[in-house]
Formats: C-alpha cells, structure tokens, sequence
C-alpha cells in the first residue's frame, strides 16, 4: 500500500459527461501528479501540483482540469468525454521541494470507461 | 525530445533466467533514471533508480546498466521468479522545477515456473 488513495476505482459513464476522480497524497506530501495510462499511449504525465499551485503540465486536453485543495487532496475533473478518454488514470504524490527529487508514490488507480 | 523508447513489449523468461529490458531516452537533460514495477491492479511502483553519475546499481536480485554515451540504460533481473511476473517501465525525469517522469511504453515479463 503506497498509502496514495484514489476514488472511485471504477468509474463507467456516457460520452459527452463530465466525471471527477479524487486522489489523497500521502501524509505530508505537497506534490501530486496525475498520469493516464492506456493501452496505445502507455503512461502519460498529464498535471503536477505542488501545495495547491498548478507546477506543470503535460499532455493534458483543454477537456481535462484539475486543482489541489487547501487540504492537499487533488481533483481531476474530465469533460465532454469521448470514447478515446477511457483509460486508467493515476495520481501520485511525492514529497520535499521543488529543488529535490523524491520518488513518486501512485495510487491504485481508477479505471475510466466511455460508453 | 522527452521520449523514452523501451523493449522488448513482452519477455518470457525461465524461472532462474536472466530478463533484461532495455530503454533508450534522447533528452540528454534527463538526470534521474527510475524503474517502475506494475502489477495487474496496482499502480506502478518504484524498483529501482540511477543517476548518470555511476554506470551500474544493484539491489539485490535487480540490477540497473547506465551507458551515458549511449543514451541507454538496462533493467537486468537475475534469477527471475514467477512472482516477478509483472509489467516493467522504465523512465526519465526532467531537470527544472517540475519532477514529472517521462516512461517508456512498458515490458510485459513472465516468468515460467
């Protein structure tokens, strides 16, 4: 157990909806990823946050938002999902300053299907 | 460039085998150099990791080869069980003040009992 939690672990929805995924770091972490795995891409880095700031983006759509809360816990909000967006979608959290490197814990995962 | 290219996409190997995967990266800002573990129904997990400063780290039965000249670096695992069996990535993180990993596509290992 990394001791990242994500909900809801499955989540199976419509095109055209908008879904929210949750993840909560790890005690005492500020940095949060989220990353989304699929069978064509592999695992793609798509937000990172550090202690409620945006710190950088990857491959991320302009569908795809996300935000950090106060409390440290991470959203991930999808919109207008198409059937292309289906896919595992991680968090992670790692610890320290932005000048060091810490290993990024993930969570289990919450497995995204686009009907 | 911020690719990663690894492989083989899948390895079968004999319990007590040796399984290497291999990945290659361009960025040559690339400073930190992790494998990730994933096993079905599990988010990925950190193996094992190498700075370009040395050539080789080992632990335990797993090892990491570093050849910066080369832009190549190697996950061997000696002698492979069959709880071993499990989806391997290899990745890169980028310098600056973000630390998000770039990872290769995965290598899918099992090991025959």
């Amino acid at each position: 157990d990394s001791g990242v939690t994500q909900t809801p672990k499955h989540l199976i929805t419509a095109t055209g909806q908008r879904v929210t995924l949750r993840c909560s770091p790890r005690s005492g972490d500020l940095s949060v990823y989220w990353y989304q795995q699929s069978l064509d891409q592999g695992l793609q880095f798509l937000i990172q946050y550090y202690n409620g700031e945006e710190r950088a983006k990857g491959n991320i759509l302009e569908r795809f938002s996300a935000q950090q809360f106060p409390d440290l816990h991470s959203e991930l909000n999808l919109s207008s999902l198409e059937l292309g967006d289906s896919a595992l979608y991680f968090c992670a959290s790692s610890s320290g300053t932005l000048s060091s490197y810490n290993e990024q814990f993930f969570g289990p995962g919450t497995r995204l299907t686009v009907l | 460039q911020q690719q990663v290219k690894q492989s083989p996409q899948s390895l079968i190997v004999q319990k007590g085998g040796i399984s290497i995967i291999n990945c290659a990266y361009e960025n040559t800002a690339f400073d930190y150099f992790p494998w990730y573990q994933q096993f079905p129904g599990k988010g990925p997990a950190l193996l094992i990791a190498i700075r370009p400063d040395v050539s080789e780290k080992k632990e335990g039965r797993f090892t990491i080869s570093f050849n910066k000249s080369a832009k190549q670096f190697s996950l061997h695992i000696m002698d492979s069980q069959p709880g071993d069996s499990a989806t391997y990535f290899c990745a890169a993180k980028k310098t600056g003040s973000a630390r998000q990993l770039t990872f290769g596509s995965g290598t899918q290992l099992t090991v025959l009992p």
